[in-house]
């Protein structure tokens, strides 16, 4: 079964740091690109950034780039997203998904975990 | 980051009856080397993740009911559901990953009439 599970979400105060991990299991994780997206409250859907299979291809949404780090372990099936200097806006469900890939070409998002809460508070 | 524009915000469909949501990108997502539109669609329900319904703008994904169909090219897209059912209430989201900085629409919420 193809399932992605996500974790280390929690409360942190402004200016503070998380990592969030994400655990595949059911697919070979090492050839697909991996993406995290939030949703805060009462907000729609933000991409946050993705990474590609060489681990060394990233990219960031303009909201996060020079906070967040993207990375990702084959060898351990992880994905994972450094959090530094947190702020309240940052305040959101974590979800890490998978690019499908159709004709050997990535495209959209076809296997989602459940989330993990992020809460930025004092 | 390009932007993706939905409309309307929010939409109240009779049972049985057809639901259109729009889909407006600020430049074209249509890669002319593979002629792809590189534009999905996605329903959350609430306390659930987003699931993919739609890719290549009108690609069905595997086990999504044939009453919803995306079409559209270029900079202009919509997703039908040609006869809403209960279960369709739902926020539904259009993303474009044609740029490196994948972005989604703000969202259109669902509802029965």
């Amino acid at each position: 079964q193809v399932k992605l599970v996500e974790s280390g979400g929690g409360l942190v105060k402004p200016g503070g740091s998380l990592r969030l991990s994400c655990t595949a299991s059911g697919f070979s994780f090492s050839d697909y690109y991996m993406s995290w997206v939030r949703l805060a409250p009462g907000k729609g859907l933000e991409w946050v950034s993705y990474i590609r299979t060489s681990e060394t291809t990233m990219f960031y949404a303009d909201s996060v780039r020079g906070r967040f780090t993207i990375s990702r372990d084959n060898a351990k099936n992880s994905l994972y997203l450094q959090m530094n200097s947190l702020r309240a806006d940052d305040t959101a469900v974590y979800y890490c998904a998978r690019l499908g890939v159709d004709g050997g070409i990535p495209h959209a998002l076809d296997v989602w975990g459940q989330g993990t809460t992020v809460t930025v508070s004092s | 980051d390009m932007v993706l524009t939905q409309s309307p915000d929010s939409l109240a469909v009779s049972l049985g009856e057809r639901a259109t949501i729009n889909c407006k990108s600020a430049q074209s997502v249509l890669y002319s080397y593979n002629n792809k539109n590189y534009l999905a669609w996605y329903q959350q329900k609430p306390g659930q993740p987003p699931k993919l319904l739609i890719y290549w703008a009108s690609t069905r994904e595997s086990g999504v009911p044939d009453r919803f169909n995306g079409s559209g090219s270029g900079t202009d897209f919509t997703l039908s559901i040609s006869s809403l059912q209960a279960e369709d209430v739902a926020v539904y989201y259009c993303q474009q990953y044609y740029k490196s900085l994948h972005s989604f629409g703000q969202g259109t919420k669902l509802e029965i009439k």
